[in-house]
């Protein structure tokens, strides 16, 4: 089963950020926080991932909160092409048999 | 192109015949793994291999056959598939280590069974 929880959907007007919260109570103190998202009937696209630091690449940022047992993704500037589903994960195992177990995910609709 | 390829991207199977789906990374990685999507449910893990060995299987059916003969190509071998099979079958690959696991997918391959 998936560890973390994510809101089913969420709107988001074009232009503006988009902020996608994941709860992860259960996670372990080496644990990763993954996130991907899938445009619809393609494979899905790594986002980000982070430990315990807030991280930022050119797609987006990875808020994590102190305690671990949340965080939040954050699309700076949403346009029509960010509309899709957005997983966050938290792998199930270490070394080489861990293994990333999706959820339903938040299906983030971006408006004009 | 993330640099993991499958193919065919569409197949269309009868519940007798026996196909099998192709994937190849390009990335260097060491882990591969197949996922299955049905419409409207999230990614289900099916099968891991790691240096070339399975070293997961959630209980999928023996219609269901993974082959990896190395590290750059894995195949998933299907024969006497029932309707419910259809689905988007997706292969990712990675390079684990004992901290970030961080997967590329392929496009998928789109199965209807017929």
């Amino acid at each position: 089963d998936a560890k973390t929880t994510q809101p089913p959907s969420m709107d988001c007007a074009e232009g503006r950020a988009a902020n996608l919260p994941c709860n992860h109570s259960t996670i372990s103190g080496n644990e990763y926080v993954y996130w991907y998202r899938q445009i619809h009937s393609q494979g899905p696209q790594y986002i980000i991932h982070g430990l315990k630091n807030n991280e930022t690449n050119e797609m987006a940022s990875l808020i994590i909160t102190e305690d671990r047992k949340s965080s939040t993704l954050i699309l700076p500037h949403a346009t029509l092409r960010d509309t899709a589903v957005y997983y966050c994960i938290v792998r199930v195992g270490s070394g080489n048999t861990g293994k990333l177990i999706f959820g339903q995910g938040t299906t983030l609709q971006v408006k004009p | 192109e993330t640099g993991v390829t499958q193919t065919p991207r569409h197949l269309v199977m009868g519940m007798t015949n026996k196909k099998s789906l192709k994937c190849e990374q390009h990335l260097g990685h060491n882990a591969m793994y197949w996922y299955k999507q049905s419409a409207k449910k999230p990614l289900e893990l099916m099968f891991v291999y790691s240096l070339e060995e399975r070293v997961e299987n959630n209980s999928v059916p023996s219609r269901f056959s993974p082959e990896c003969p190395n590290s750059s190509h894995l195949f998933l071998h299907l024969h006497t598939l029932q309707p419910e099979d259809s689905a988007l079958y997706l292969c990712a690959s990675s390079q684990p280590t004992s901290g970030a696991n961080v997967l590329t997918f392929g496009a998928g391959s789109r199965l209807t069974v017929l």
